[in-house]
């Protein structure tokens, strides 16, 4: 079983759709929690992230972890077709040098 | 800032020769990292580097070599490429600071294809 799973999609919503990304960990030790966004033939770049539980917003962006459930979100709202991109969840643990576990990414594609 | 660069874009090399990718970050981090991302299995580590002059393996380190003989530099070495090692290659930099703590800084990736 890998230590972080994440649905491939691909995932299509029309224009303004909200849209729900998901990953699901078995680490417990993991306590930060990030999203990459990956456009086509790109390298990723980190979105967003939080620390430990919690929810954090940036703009249309929501990030969303429970810790209980080893479960992380990502929702977007009022999604654009500058979304369409493959997100990857990542975590670490804390303290020194931590391996960074990556999801293996949900295409999303935003049609006009 | 040019951020992380990586040379080349795009290789073909066949069966058996050996190719160095090359990794180039200005903005003075520590840690570097080479991964390869391949359909269904996402990003995966080869190989990584704390510090100038020390490098360390990954999860998928055989077939390949690295150095890190300067701070912004990092090279990825295939000395007998194999069609399993058809992939993307990305490399990232992070510093030792900051929130989340090593927030990693992709390049634009390498295809290589091995024939």
């Amino acid at each position: 079983q890998k230590e972080v799973e994440q649905d491939p999609g691909p995932l299509s919503v029309p224009e303004g759709a909200i849209v729900s990304l998901n990953c699901t960990y078995s680490n417990s030790a993991f306590q930060y929690f990030m999203w990459y966004r990956q456009y086509s033939r790109k390298g990723p770049e980190l979105l967003m992230y939080t620390y430990s539980s919690g929810n954090k917003e940036d703009g249309r962006f929501t990030a969303q972890v429970d810790k209980s459930s080893k479960y992380i979100s990502l929702f977007i709202r009022d999604s654009q077709p500058s979304d369409s991109a493959t997100y990857l969840c990542a975590m670490r643990g804390m303290g020194g040098y931590q391996k960074v576990t990556f999801g293996t990414g949900t295409k999303l594609q935003v049609i006009p | 800032n040019a951020g992380v660069t990586q040379t080349p874009k795009f290789r073909v090399l066949k069966t058996g020769q050996s190719m160095t990718l090359l990794c180039a970050q200005d903005m003075n981090h520590e840690y570097m990292y080479w991964y390869r991302q391949d359909p269904g299995m996402g990003l995966r580590l080869i190989h990584y580097s704390v510090g100038e002059g020390t490098t360390a393996k990954g999860e998928v380190p055989d077939g390949y070599n690295v150095s890190r003989l300067k701070k912004q530099n990092f090279l990825l070495g295939l000395e007998s490429a194999a069609p399993s090692q058809t992939s993307v290659y990305f490399c990232a930099s992070s510093q030792t600071s900051g929130l989340p703590p090593d927030t990693q800084y992709f390049g634009p990736g390498t295809r290589l294809t091995v024939l």
